[in-house]
């Protein structure tokens, strides 16, 4: 059973450009969240997802980012005109569906890192 | 809102035993995990209380005391490879299936 999947791992962007970060859940698993962090510190929600569903986009800057995911394919967090604040590790997460009344362990991709030049 | 504080930074030797503290404030509680995380790498799931007491766990063991919002994890027999940030992590209820990740507590673990 593959874990969380993320591409690219790695992904230079000049500012202006537009970044488009990937990830695959686990199998079975329909809620996936994004996360993003700064060197040196920790982790910030970014948005909720489930399949066609933005559940809870808090975390996430009203302009320029956007996530998706679709019925078929992996989730998408797309960063248009990137400046160089952007740079960072975006990680994506995957869980089951969440039983009421708990939290569901969350497993994690690898991460995207972005540089903004 | 939630809040959850954690020290930045700890160190320890090979072989000991180490405890990493958390508290946090919550209108509501559904769970509180802990994560570790290599640096560069993304965090991995180490242990999750919902209810009070000491989960054991081989090295690792987590306590979570809901009364006083307290949690630690205790590491035993440090190994180098420990040398990792560790993230203490809350599920509030209410509705909410955000978790509030703690910034972590980086551990030093020398010979």
């Amino acid at each position: 059973n593959a874990g969380v999947m993320q591409n690219p791992r790695h992904l230079v962007r000049r500012r202006g450009q537009e970044a488009r970060l990937r990830c695959s859940p686990m199998k079975g698993h329909s809620h996936v969240y994004w996360y993003r962090q700064l060197p040196e510190e920790g982790l910030k929600f970014m948005v909720y997802l489930q399949k066609e569903n933005i559940i809870d986009e808090s975390g996430m800057p009203k302009e320029r980012f956007s996530a998706e995911f679709p019925k078929e394919g992996p989730s998408i967090l797309r960063i248009q005109q990137v400046v160089r604040g952007d740079s960072a590790a975006y990680f994506c997460a995957s869980s089951p569906p969440t039983r009421a009344g708990f939290g569901e362990t969350q497993y994690f991709g690898p991460g995207t890192r972005l540089l903004v030049l | 809102g939630q809040n959850i504080d954690q020290p930045t930074e700890m160190t320890a030797t090979e072989g000991a035993i180490v405890q990493i503290n958390c508290t946090y404030q919550t209108s509501g509680f559904n769970g509180l995990f802990w994560y570790q995380q290599h640096a560069g790498e993304a965090p991995t799931f180490l242990s999750y209380n919902v209810l009070d007491g000491l989960e054991e766990k081989g090295r690792f063991s987590s306590f979570l005391s809901r009364s006083k919002g307290y949690s630690y994890l205790l590491l035993k027999e440090l190994q180098m490879k420990d040398s990792a940030s560790y993230l203490c992590v809350l599920h509030a209820s209410g509705g909410s299936y955000i978790p509030t990740f703690g910034r972590g507590t980086s551990l030093i673990v020398h010979p």
